[in-house]
Order: structure tokens, then C-alpha cells, then sequence
């Protein structure tokens, strides 16, 4: 199984500060053929369903607000807020889809507002 | 809107079944996979279960397998997950998630609500 990392478990920003956070693969996700990586981030609000936020690892899902990008490739990955809002706080799960069975998330990171 | 609507969730003892069911609407059901995941009370996401669009093709968690099975009824629009032998730890929040294209087993980009199940005596 492919084993997702990400780091940090928790993390605390002020108000239009920038926050990152980084998802490790066990594994490369990259499927050489059409040189796209088989990773998206989840956001998950308190009472929520997770919701898709990025997809091949930096294409923004429609409706996502553009502070949202998301890079990397191989086995390492980051997503970044680039001016953290009150309404981003929740939790962010990588998952790569490269292998389906299983799919496998990261451990989530908490965003808190400092 | 497009959506699903996860039910059938409850309190059940260790060793009992339940049958959760989740319904699809405004969207052609039967051209997706679709995908249970669960999440434990204040933990992260555990894939479960995946079908395939015609239901012929059937995937299991290892922690799952042999005692949940997954179904779908396409003419109703509607994904099932059979549990049985139930244990404490399978104790989550269950969400149906739809893979986002036609065909493929790809991310999900549509989630339900979900449905809680409590194993407990």
C-alpha cells in the first residue's frame, strides 16, 4: 500500500498569512505515461463533508477560490493558502489515487486561526 | 442539485449486520464508480469499498473484507453496503463518494453527508 505522510499534524496562521502544507508518498504517484501525478486535497470543515479542493496534484476543482494551489510531483506535494481567510480552518487530507486499492489519505492536517 | 444521500446508519451490537444505502441524483449513476470511505470519531478518512459503474467489479479494504460486501442498483440510482460481523472499530462516520469521471477510478468529487454507525454493546 501506498502510505501518505503529512506534515505538520497541526498548524496555526494569522489572518491573511500564507500556510503550507506537505504530503509525502511511500511511492512515486507519477504515472509516467501522461506525466500526471495521481494526488488531490480534500478540505473538511467541522460537521462537513470532505470537499475537493485539488486534483493531478495543482488543478484547482471549479469554485475554488485561487489562494488554493497546489504543486509538487513524484513523492512530494504541497498545498498552499496563499492568504489564509476565517473559512478556511478545518482539516486537509492528501490522497493519492495512483493505486485504488487501496486509495489511501494522508493523517490530515488541523488549520487553526492564530 | 447534484447529490448523495447517505441513510440506514444506527446503533448495532457486536456481531450484528446493517445495510447502509446511499442515493444518487442528477447525474448519470450508472456511467461511476463509486466508493465508501469511513471516518472513526476525531480521525482521518479510511477508504472502504469501491464498485464500478455496472456493478461487476467489487473492491474491499482488508480490514473489510469477508464481512462487508458492496452493491449498487442502478435502475434506483442507489449504492448499499452490507455489514456484517460488526466490531467495535467499525465505528465511523460512513460517506459515499462518487469518482469524478466517467470510467475511471480516479478522485472523488462528490461526497454525501454520511451516515453514523455505532458498534457497541
Amino acid at each position: 500500500d501506498i502510505v501518505m505522510t503529512q506534515s505538520p499534524d497541526s498548524l496555526a496562521a494569522s489572518l491573511g498569512e500564507r500556510a503550507t502544507i506537505n504530503c509525502k508518498s511511500s511511492q512515486s504517484v507519477l504515472y509516467r505515461s501522461n506525466n500526471k501525478n495521481y494526488l488531490a486535497w480534500y478540505q473538511q470543515k467541522p460537521g462537513q463533508p470532505p470537499r475537493l479542493l485539488i486534483y493531478w496534484a495543482s488543478t484547482r476543482e471549479s469554485g475554488v477560490p485561487d489562494r488554493f494551489s497546489g504543486s509538487g510531483s513524484g513523492t512530494d506535494f504541497t498545498l498552499t493558502i496563499s492568504s489564509l481567510q476565517a473559512e478556511d480552518v478545518g482539516v486537509y487530507y492528501c490522497q493519492q489515487y495512483y493505486t485504488t486499492r487501496p486509495y489511501t489519505f494522508g493523517q490530515g492536517t488541523k488549520l487553526e486561526i492564530k | 442539485e447534484v447529490q448523495l444521500l447517505e441513510s440506514g446508519g444506527g446503533l448495532v451490537q457486536p456481531g450484528g449486520s446493517l445495510r447502509l444505502s446511499c442515493a444518487a441524483s442528477r447525474f448519470t449513476f450508472s456511467s461511476y464508480a463509486v466508493s465508501w470511505v469511513r471516518q472513526a470519531p476525531g480521525k482521518g478518512l479510511e477508504w472502504v469499498s469501491t464498485i464500478n459503474g455496472g456493478g461487476d467489479n467489487t473492491y474491499y479494504a482488508d480490514s473489510v473484507k469477508g464481512r462487508f460486501t458492496i452493491s449498487r442498483d442502478n435502475s434506483k440510482n442507489t449504492l448499499y453496503l452490507q455489514m456484517n460481523s460488526l466490531r467495535a472499530e467499525d465505528t465511523a462516520l460512513y460517506y459515499c463518494a462518487k469518482v469524478a469521471a466517467a470510467g475511471t477510478y480516479w478522485y472523488f468529487d462528490l461526497w454525501g453527508r454520511g451516515t453514523l454507525v455505532t458498534v457497541s454493546s
